[in-house]
């Protein structure tokens, strides 16, 4: 059926290590796909997104993009700061404009 | 111009008590968007209103769980005679709702914490 499958955490790093957050969706045609950030207490912020192939989303030095030919859309960031630690959402839209979520990827990153 | 606001932001109910949960959508946007975040989870999508209608409800239970959009004031997410299993966080989206999919671009409230004792 249609899902998103994301990397479970928590994912832990060094401030300044380069992040990786693997996410993988299972949908029919060639939906928009997001990645929401949700910090503790509060609700989801939009951080990216990408509306067809090959297109790269990016903001605040994260990035995504939007592979086809794996049905992935993997967030990367080059450098991560302790401000980064959140819960970090992937998902996609379907045809009928509601949102599928990962089940989230918690990323902790130390002074 | 104010986000999604949602209120009340942490709600204690007794089991069998009713709740009601409140979405007032960003400035401009038509459409209202409910989604339930279980602890440790991701977040589920219940329902899709318009202005007076609903558009998508297949998210939703079939008991016992309702929502509205009237034309006037906020959405209404109501659970009639709440059990642990509805503890949860309850957040409200909003989207413009205009031609082309980026119109459909979803906006976050900062959710209700549903506490079922």
């Amino acid at each position: 059926g249609n899902s998103v499958t994301q990397m479970e955490g928590p994912v832990t790093l060094s401030e300044e290590a380069f992040l990786t957050i693997n996410c993988t969706y299972t949908a029919t045609g060639y939906p928009s796909l997001f990645w929401y950030v949700q910090y503790p207490g509060e609700g989801l912020q939009l951080l990216l997104k990408a509306t067809k192939a090959d297109d790269k989303g990016s903001n605040k030095g994260f990035e995504a993009t939007y592979r086809k030919e794996t049905t992935s859309f993997h967030l990367e960031k080059g450098s991560v700061q302790v401000s980064d630690s959140a819960v970090y959402f992937c998902a996609w839209m379907d045809s009928s404009y509601k949102l599928i979520f990962g089940s989230g990827t918690r990323l902790l990153v130390r002074p | 111009n104010a986000g999604v606001m949602q209120n009340p932001r942490h709600l204690v109910r007794r089991r069998g008590q009713e709740a009601r949960l409140r979405c007032s959508p960003m400035k401009g946007h038509s459409h209202v968007y409910w989604y339930r975040q279980l602890p440790e989870e991701g977040l589920k999508f219940m329902v899709y209103l318009q202005k007076e209608n609903i558009i998508d409800e297949s998210g939703m239970p079939k008991e016992r769980f309702s929502a509205e959009f009237p034309k006037e004031g906020p959405s209404i997410l109501r659970i009639q005679q709440v059990v642990r299993g509805d503890s949860a966080a309850y957040f409200c989206a909003s989207s413009p709702g205009l031609a082309g999919v980026m119109s459909y671009e979803q906006y976050f409230g900062p959710g209700t914490r549903l506490t079922v004792t």
